[in-house]
């Protein structure tokens, strides 16, 4: 079965900042990766997939992410962050008809 | 379009009672899921119907049974609700298996049991 790490559990930066958090994945097989993002008290929404093609995956609100093969690994970026960027991020990644998510990031964004 | 309901929001239950959580999606997705989320642990799948009239053991599903009677309803029952089952649970619904779709999340229900 797939597993997914994510580092860096709480993260507090201020706005303006850049963002960049990390997912590395195991997993032998094709996989399809994802970001969720839950803001405060409300439930998750997709922020981006990949499934093929171009590596790098543009998403709402700014966000971005690459997927890197050999690494395992599939990295969330946004270049500046809003304080309504506030929020758990979690990655997500589907193989062997399951998904699987990362323990998440919280990410705090100071005015 | 409502999407995904859950019900109820939140419940606080004594330790050995029986509680369904109910979860009905519009969307008329094939697949619905139930996952707990717990600070730290992230999200973890307790059971899950690729289609109705099926289900399906996920990470987690000791002291949880759902049924799935039709396409819109996946209700998760606790037998006899322990403290270590207080968490938040999710449902969720994809169009058709987890491994190429995006999953849509209901709000949450908060369950302590005390």
């Amino acid at each position: 079965a797939q597993s997914v790490s994510q580092h860096n559990h709480h993260v507090i930066l201020s706005e303006a900042a850049s963002l960049e958090l990390g997912c590395n994945y195991s997993y032998g097989g094709t996989v399809n990766l994802f970001w969720y993002v839950q803001y405060p008290g409300q439930h998750l929404q997709l922020l981006l997939k990949y499934f093929s093609g171009d590596p790098l995956v543009k998403g709402i609100k700014g966000f971005e992410a690459e997927f890197i093969k050999s690494k395992f690994s599939f990295n969330l970026r946004k270049p500046s962050v809003q304080w309504s960027d506030t929020a758990e991020y979690f990655c997500a990644v589907s193989g062997n008809n399951r998904l699987a998510f990362g323990k998440g990031n919280q990410v705090v964004v100071i005015p | 379009i409502a999407g995904i309901t859950q019900a109820p929001t939140s419940q606080i239950l004594a330790a050995g009672r029986r509680m369904t959580l109910r979860c009905t999606q519009d969307m008329r997705h094939n697949a619905m899921y139930w996952y707990r989320q717990d600070l730290g642990l992230g999200l973890r799948l307790i059971h899950y119907s690729n289609t109705a009239g099926t289900t399906g053991k996920g990470e987690v599903p000791d002291g949880y049974s759902v049924s799935r009677a039709n396409t819109d309803d996946f209700p998760l029952t606790l037998a006899s609700a322990v403290p270590s089952q207080t968490s938040v649970y999710f449902c969720a619904s994809s169009p058709t298996g987890p491994r190429t779709d995006t999953q849509y999340f209901g709000p949450g229900t908060r369950l302590t049991v005390l």
